[in-house]
C-alpha cells in the first residue's frame, strides 16, 4: 500500500503564529488527500479534502481562512494553521486513499500545542 | 455509509484472542466492512475488509455473518501492542470520499 510520511511529529507554537504542517505521500501519485482533527480522547474528524491542482473542500464549521491547505503536487499537501490559538491544539492526521488495497492510509499524526 | 455500532472498551489477556464485535444492521449490498486500528498518538492503521466471505490476513480475521449485520475482528494471539482504537467502518468500496470514523472499541491487552 501507500506510504505516507507526515511532518513534523509534534510542534509547539506560540499564539498568534502560524504553523505548516506537511503531508507526503512517498509512493502513490495522490490526487486527493484528507485531513484529520483529533481532540483528545476523542474520534478523528475530517476537517477537509485536498484536492491536487483546485481548492480544498472543507467541511462545515471548519473556518477555511484559518486552515489553509495547499495540494500543489500529486505527492505533497500542506496544512497551515494560521494565527494559532490554544483551542487550535490537538492531533493532525493526514490520509491518503490508497486504491490499491481499496483503503486508506494515514501519516503518523503531528501533535500540535499552542501555548 | 451504514452505521455501526461497537462496544466502548474491552479487555483480553496477552496471548489469548482478542474478539472485537461490530454490528451494522442496516449495511447495504454494496458496502464493505472495514477494521483499522489507531495505537495512542499514531495516525490509524488499515487492518482488513471484506464484503460477504470470511477473511484472513497476516494480522487478523474477519467473521461476517451471513446476514451480513455484524462481524467479528479476531487477533489470533494478541500482544500488549495490539493496545488501540479499534474502528469498524462501512463504506461502498470504491466511494472516494473519506472515511468516517465512528469513537471505536478501546482494547486494552493485560499481561
Amino acid at each position: 500500500g501507500a506510504v505516507v510520511s507526515q511532518h513534523p511529529s509534534r510542534v509547539i507554537c506560540k499564539s498568534g503564529t502560524s504553523v505548516k504542517i506537511e503531508c507526503r505521500s512517498l509512493d502513490f501519485q495522490a490526487t486527493t488527500m484528507f485531513w484529520y482533527r483529533q481532540f483528545p480522547k476523542q474520534s478523528l474528524m475530517l476537517m477537509a479534502t485536498s484536492n491536487e491542482g483546485s481548492k480544498a473542500t472543507y467541511e462545515q464549521g471548519v473556518e477555511k481562512d484559518k486552515f489553509l491547505i495547499n495540494h500543489a503536487s500529486l505527492t505533497l499537501s500542506t496544512l497551515t494553521v494560521t494565527s494559532a490559538h490554544p483551542e487550535d491544539s490537538s492531533f493532525y492526521i493526514c490520509s491518503v486513499r490508497d486504491t490499491n488495497v481499496y483503503g486508506y492510509t494515514f501519516g503518523s499524526g503531528t501533535r500540535l500545542t499552542v501555548v | 455509509d451504514a452505521k455501526t455500532t461497537q462496544p466502548t472498551s474491552m479487555d483480553c489477556a496477552e496471548g489469548r484472542a482478542a474478539n472485537l464485535p461490530c454490528n451494522h444492521s442496516t449495511i447495504s449490498g454494496n458496502e464493505y466492512v472495514y477494521w483499522y486500528r489507531q495505537i495512542h498518538s499514531q495516525g490509524p492503521q488499515y487492518i482488513i475488509h471484506g464484503l460477504k466471505n470470511n477473511e484472513t490476513n497476516e494480522m487478523a480475521s474477519l467473521i461476517i455473518t451471513e446476514d451480513r449485520k455484524s462481524s467479528t475482528l479476531i487477533l489470533p494471539h494478541a500482544t500488549l501492542r495490539d493496545t488501540a482504537v479499534y474502528y469498524c467502518i462501512v463504506r461502498v468500496g470504491r466511494s472516494q470520499g473519506n472515511l468516517i470514523f465512528g469513537k471505536g472499541t478501546k482494547l486494552s491487552v493485560k499481561p
